[in-house]
This record gives C-alpha cells, structure tokens and sequence, in this order.
C-alpha cells in the first residue's frame, strides 16, 4: 500500500496517560498534516509540516500536545497527560509542494483514541 | 476566518433521482474547494476539486462566488454513492483544509 499509513489503528488508554501516535506519508509529499475528527463533526486542522519544519499550529494544539517530523519523512503525534475530550479519529493527510497536484490533501485511515 | 456550512446532515435519494448536496462557504478572499468523500470502511478521499472543472464518478460542482457556494451534483443517483461527502476550503496562502460538517447521503435502491 502505498498510501498514507497510520499506526496504530486504534488507541485505548487511561485518563492522565501519555500516547503517541505515527503517520508515515506518501514517499515524494513533503507537506504531512494531522487533523482531529470527532463524532458528527468533520475534520479540524491540527497542525502542518512541510519537510521538518512545523509552519503552522491550530488553538486546538494545546500544550499537552506536540508534533514533530524529524527526517522530514514519518511524522508522530504525542498528546500528554490524556483528558476525555482527546477521544477523537485523528487523520494525517499528506500532499506535495510543487506540481498539478499540489494542495491535494491525501489522508491515512486515522488513529482512533480512546480515553477512559 | 473561513467556514464551510453544509446544512443537511442527512440526504436520502431514491436511485436513480438527482442527487445536490449543499455547500456554502464564507471567505473573504479567494478560495479552493474541494469535495471529499469517505465511503464505509475506507478512508477519506478527494472526489473532486473547483479548479479541475472535471466530473468524476457523473458528480460535477461549480463554484459561485456570488452565493459563496459549491454544491455537487449529479443527475441520477447510483447505489454505489452512498456515502458520507464533506466539502473542504482552502484559503489563499494557505495549506490547511476547513471542513464542513459532512453530510451522509444516502440511494434508495
């Protein structure tokens, strides 16, 4: 599969744990994206990466959590001290810079937090 | 800010009948729109952008930016659309996509 790839697939944790999560985009896009879904809502705008560089934050990125893409290739998301309201799908998307497709956001199948 | 209202959360067509689900926007500059679709047990996927002016899978959605508007259409509605449909904004200059709340059509058979 050479789609975007998410791991792991589904998240149960306890209130107050720390989980993180990958997201390995489409090999040549060098923008990786995490969005959050919640039930009956579409998905909302986390944060961005383009290569390594984090160029933008959403309000809803508090400080328990933090993104990162070292090697500008996987990307992973850690949400600490884990609250309720963090249950959610969250999606990475990747795309390229450059090109005809270009701002053509190709998303994994999501993370699945559960927060008990 | 930019907003994407999609007012039906629910859209039930017979097959065969003609399927338009709404899409309004508010954006003061100009604006990329995109329609996604996410069919069950897959993930979310692009059906078709403004810019493309294309028609895939028979659905086709023009942009008016007098009614700030992009509803898809398509003329007769096929079981295989069944699915949930979001429209998506993207500002200028910028990356990140907005979503609206989605709508879940579904084709009588």
């Amino acid at each position: 599969d050479t789609g975007v790839s998410q791991d792991p697939r589904h998240k149960i944790t306890k209130r107050g744990q720390n989980v993180t999560f990958r997201c390995d985009p489409i090999s040549e896009h060098n923008r990786l994206y995490w969005y959050r879904q919640t039930l009956g809502q579409g998905p909302e705008f986390l944060t961005y990466f383009q290569n390594e560089a984090q160029l933008e934050k959403s309000r809803l990125l508090s400080d328990r959590f933090s993104a990162e893409r070292p090697k500008g290739s996987f990307s992973t998301l850690e949400i600490q001290r884990t609250e309720q309201g963090d249950s959610a799908m969250y999606l990475c998307a990747s795309s390229l810079e450059k090109g005809l497709a270009k701002n053509i956001q190709y998303f994994g199948a999501g993370t699945r937090l559960s927060v008990l | 800010a930019q907003r994407v209202t999609q007012p039906e959360k629910l859209l039930s067509v017979f097959k065969g009948a003609p399927v338009e689900l709404k899409c309004n926007y508010s954006y003061s500059g100009s604006p990329e729109l995109f329609w996604y679709v996410q069919y069950s047990r897959q993930r979310l996927q692009l059906l078709l952008r403004h810019i493309s002016r294309e028609s895939i899978k028979g659905f086709t959605a023009d942009l008016n930016k007098g009614e700030t508007s992009f509803h898809l259409k398509k003329p007769f509605a096929q079981e295989e659309d069944s699915a949930m449909y979001y429209c998506a904004l993207r500002a200028f200059g910028n990356e990140k996509l907005t979503f609206g709340t989605g709508t879940r059509l579904t084709i009588i058979p």
